[in-house]
């Protein structure tokens, strides 16, 4: 079975400063996506990237950019600039080549400061 | 385009009662998912309907059903609710299996 961890329970970042956000994920499969979500207090889950596995080069979405390592399993996601409205939770989130089955992570709270 | 929608967004039940939530998709998708929100589990996902078909299903008990209808729109129920099931139930909807899910705002469930 496919798992998503989220190593980081809560992460901060100064406004205007850059933050990581960590992923790994566990598959047999060669061909998946992954996704990294974006939960807000008022709880609407918002897609912020997304990653083809059998892309070699990282997705990129404005300000939100990734890392992806597919040999390490690894998926994290990198905010530049950070905002004030950044501040949610990020699930990662794997899916398997066809099919709408997410599997997420536990999330991380991200905190900005002004 | 109108996104997802959910009804109720909020709902109180008693123990043993049964629910129906509903989630009516984007116009044009034909695959609808649902996931479990607690703070204890995390985001589960419950089952996905294609085309009136349930396609996928996750690990939940018997209790947990669903279905859609040919206009796409979907209904779960939950029969014989226990305290546990309170949760933010989220419906998410896609054209097919290949593009992104666009999620609604959810019903919150609470079981008295």
């Amino acid at each position: 079975a496919q798992t998503v961890t989220q190593s980081q329970p809560e992460m901060s970042v100064q406004e205007a400063e850059t933050v990581t956000l960590s992923c790994t994920y566990d598959t047999s499969e060669s061909d998946y996506y992954l996704f990294w979500y974006k939960q807000p207090p008022s709880r609407q889950m918002i897609l912020v990237i997304r990653q083809e596995a059998y892309k070699q080069q990282n997705a990129t979405e404005n300000r939100f950019s990734v890392n992806f390592q597919k040999a390490a399993k690894s998926f994290s996601l990198k905010i530049s600039d950070s905002q004030l409205g950044d501040a949610a939770m990020y699930f990662c989130a794997y899916r398997v080549e066809y099919g709408n089955k997410l599997v997420f992570g536990a999330g991380t709270i991200l905190r900005v400061k002004s | 385009k109108a996104g997802v929608t959910q009804t109720p967004r909020y709902l109180i039940k008693t123990r043993g009662q049964q629910v129906t939530l509903s989630c009516s998709p984007i116009s044009g998708h034909r695959s609808v998912s649902w996931y479990q929100q607690t703070p204890g589990q995390g985001l589960q996902f419950l089952f996905e309907y294609f085309s009136e078909t349930q396609r996928n299903k996750g690990n939940f008990p018997g209790r947990f059903s669903g279905r859609q209808f040919s206009n796409s729109r979907s209904e779960m129920n939950v029969s014989t609710l226990e305290l546990g099931d309170s949760a933010l139930y989220l419906c998410a909807s896609s054209l097919d299996g290949f593009n992104e899910q666009f999620f609604g705002p959810g019903t919150r469930l609470t079981v008295l």
